[in-house]
């Protein structure tokens, strides 16, 4: 499964919203009707870490300003007002198969 | 808490070997598949394989099958990735993470590990 995002890059401006798109080139959404889509934000320097898992669901501790939204082919990122903190690259993860696969990557940075 | 710390990362010449490991701690590691996932300096996420809670299966991504062997030890409560005739090409940052519990519905790698440093040249 190929995944695609975009923009590769993306400049925000503190307290404006932002989002990234994620396109699949096959239906990730599960016959459990689950999407097997996941996010994951990687700041400089740093590991990645999971921000959106199962294409909308936000594990404790991320805040709240970060959702994720979309089904099938068709995934978004949304980062409701953005801080200083939030540059970094940003990467979608199929999940679906045994075989996962992630998009290019969306370096976000501020203007 | 949950923890991942890989070590094993190396300098390494064209041809040679190495073998990664992952320990974990702060869970239940016999519960939960496990992966690497690598990442090639100033390039994005690249998964490499991942092994299920006890060892009976794995999958990895075609072009290292057969170089690359994944295996874990649950009474160690740790991960490896055995990575044999390396090109440069393998160079990267090496991660482990920590998949869902065998029982869960859900797929995805909810903790990640600080990574270990493979570089390969003469």
């Amino acid at each position: 499964i190929v995944m695609t995002q975009s923009p590769l890059s993306l400049p925000v401006t503190p307290g404006e919203p932002a989002s990234i798109s994620c396109r699949s080139n096959q239906s990730l959404l599960h016959d459990n009707g689950h999407n097997y889509l996941n996010w994951y934000m990687q700041k400089p320097g740093q590991s990645p870490q999971l921000l959106i898992y199962m294409g909308s669901h936000r594990p404790s501790g991320v805040p709240d300003r970060f959702s994720g939204g979309g089904s099938g082919t068709d995934f978004t990122l949304r980062i409701n007002r953005v801080e200083a903190e939030d540059v970094g690259v940003y990467y979608c993860m199929n999940s679906l198969k045994n075989v996962p696969t992630f998009g290019q990557g969306t370096k976000v940075e501020i203007k | 808490e949950v923890q991942l710390v890989e070590s094993g990362g190396a300098l390494v010449q064209p041809g040679g070997s190495l073998r990664l490991s992952c320990l974990a701690s702060g869970f239940t590691f016999s519960r939960h598949w496990m992966s690497w996932v690598r990442q090639a300096p100033g390039k994005g996420l690249e998964w490499m394989a991942t092994i299920n809670h006890d060892g009976s299966d794995n999958y990895s991504v075609d072009f290292v099958e057969g170089r690359f062997t994944i295996s874990r030890d649950n009474a160690q409560n740790s991960l490896y990735l055995q990575m044999n005739s390396l090109t440069v090409d393998d160079t990267a940052v090496y991660y482990c993470a920590r998949g869902p519990d065998y029982g869960a519905w859900s797929d995805f790698l909810d903790y990640w590990g600080q990574g270990t440093l493979v570089t390969v040249s003469s």
